[in-house]
């Protein structure tokens, strides 16, 4: 059964400062997705990461995946306020469909 | 539509009484999801249709649950006899099979078993 970890599960940092959230999973993957989820509202697709090695990046936000380590990295540059929320990583194994989502991580970022 | 439409946002219910969520997808996706999303919790997955036939359901948590979709379009997930534990926000979603952007999700209904 493929389990998908993050940490951390909560992360408060102050404005300016850099992290990284990390996404670990159990079985072979071609794919995996980065969500994020504002306070009752729904999921909003931020990165997809096809290959080893790939790496993609949005503004302050850049996300990558060694498929080998079965792991993939969120880093926060410089974290601003409007980047609390939660932060969800998905993978999609072999022929299966279903996306199967990681723990989330509740980034609170304060001035 | 331009996005997943569901219906009804918020619905407060007694317990042992049914209900019936609604999913409009993106027109053309011909693969619909539906995920159950406790309070402070990750996503659970609960069924996958791939045009009307569902491939996949085993996350639905008891019998019951049960989806149906017609016309390869809207999905409805029912919930009968609703126990307090079946709290939660259902998000739906939708995709291309296959598609390597993912899916697009819905806003969700928040249902509450009281």
């Amino acid at each position: 059964e493929l389990k998908v970890e993050q940490n951390p599960l909560f992360l408060s940092m102050q404005e300016g400062k850099n992290y990284t959230i990390y996404c670990n999973y159990s079985t072979t993957s071609d794919r995996l997705y980065w969500y994020r989820q504002d306070p009752g509202k729904s999921l909003e697709s931020l990165f997809v990461l096809l290959s080893n090695g790939a790496v993609k990046q949005e503004g302050r936000l850049m996300a990558s995946l060694d498929t080998k380590a079965r792991l993939s990295t969120l880093h926060i540059t410089a974290a601003v306020h409007d980047l609390s929320a939660t932060y969800f990583c998905a993978v999609i194994t072999g022929t299966a469909s279903k996306l199967t989502f990681g723990t989330g991580t509740r980034l609170q970022v304060t001035l | 539509g331009a996005g997943v439409s569901q219906s009804p946002s918020n619905k407060v219910t007694e317990k042992g009484k049914d209900v019936e969520l609604r999913c409009d997808p993106i027109s053309g996706h011909t693969a619909l999801y539906w995920y159950r999303q406790r309070l402070g919790q990750g996503l659970e997955f609960l069924i996958y249709f791939q045009g009307n036939s569902a491939p996949d359901k085993s996350g639905l948590p008891s019998d019951r649950f049960s989806a149906e979709r017609t016309g390869e379009s809207v999905s409805t997930l029912t919930i009968q006899r609703t126990q307090q534990e079946d709290s939660a926000v259902y998000l739906c979603a939708s995709s291309f099979p296959g598609s390597s952007y993912g899916y697009t999700f819905g806003s969700g209904t928040r249902l509450t078993v009281v």
